[in-house]
């Protein structure tokens, strides 16, 4: 199994410009969830999944676009860069919901110049 | 909103000594998770627990409910334990909601 894996690994943009963050899971998770990690604050939740067609938005979902279409996959799309979204990004994915063990991808960091 | 709050933030630590990191959250939860991150960014999780206590190996973590408050242990800390420890809470209720997480504690140990 692949686990958890997310695309690209790193990446720099420009404000203004849109691009899709891709998380996958090979485990047939029903739960997927968003965060971003910025020095100070911890991790934080963007947007969570509880299932393919359903989403719901966590603490910090400005700016930010999810679906879930399949359930092995939940990306994240940024619709018009900012500064502010520079930052580290992690997908996640467990058995059902938060009350299980979460799978996290290896991150995604991204720089909005 | 629950607050989680973790101590200590920092801590440096000669191998072999017992490590504990506390971690304390203002709102009743389904579950507490301890998560490691080392420095290449990867994150683990280490401990799933609603109650009681949980050892896996030198690591030992323990909850209490009413008092809102878990922690985790290390015992005979080892130079390759250094990393940041990630304590997060689930919501009450069936856990939908994503978790919450505290800043983390950055841990050293020195040979």
């Amino acid at each position: 199994n692949a686990g958890v894996t997310q695309t690209p690994k790193f990446q720099v943009l420009k404000t203004g410009q849109s691009m899709t963050l891709q998380c996958a899971q090979d485990m047939n998770h029903e739960y997927m969830s968003w965060y971003r990690q910025d020095p100070g604050m911890g991790l934080r939740l963007i947007h969570y999944s509880v299932g393919a067609g359903i989403t719901d938005q966590g603490e910090v979902p400005n700016g930010y676009n999810v679906s879930r279409s399949t359930t092995e996959d939940f990306p994240l799309r940024l619709l018009s860069a900012a500064p502010s979204q520079t930052s580290v990004y992690f997908c996640a994915s467990s058995y059902v919901s938060s009350f299980n063990e979460q799978f996290f991808g290896p991150g995604t960091r991204l720089t909005v110049l | 909103k629950n607050e989680v709050e973790q101590s200590p933030q920092n801590l440096t630590a000669q191998e072999g000594e017992f490590i504990t990191i506390n971690c304390s959250y203002s709102v009743g939860i389904s579950a507490l998770h301890w998560l490691q991150q080392h420095p290449g960014g990867g994150i683990v999780s280490l401990f799933m627990l609603s109650s009681g206590k949980k050892k896996h190996g030198r690591l030992i973590a323990t909850i209490n409910i009413q008092e809102k408050h878990s922690s985790l242990h290390i015992t005979a800390s080892h130079p390759r334990d250094s990393a940041v420890y990630i304590c997060a809470v689930a919501p009450s209720g069936g856990g939908a909601d994503g978790l919450t997480f505290g800043k983390g504690t950055h841990l050293i140990i020195q040979p």
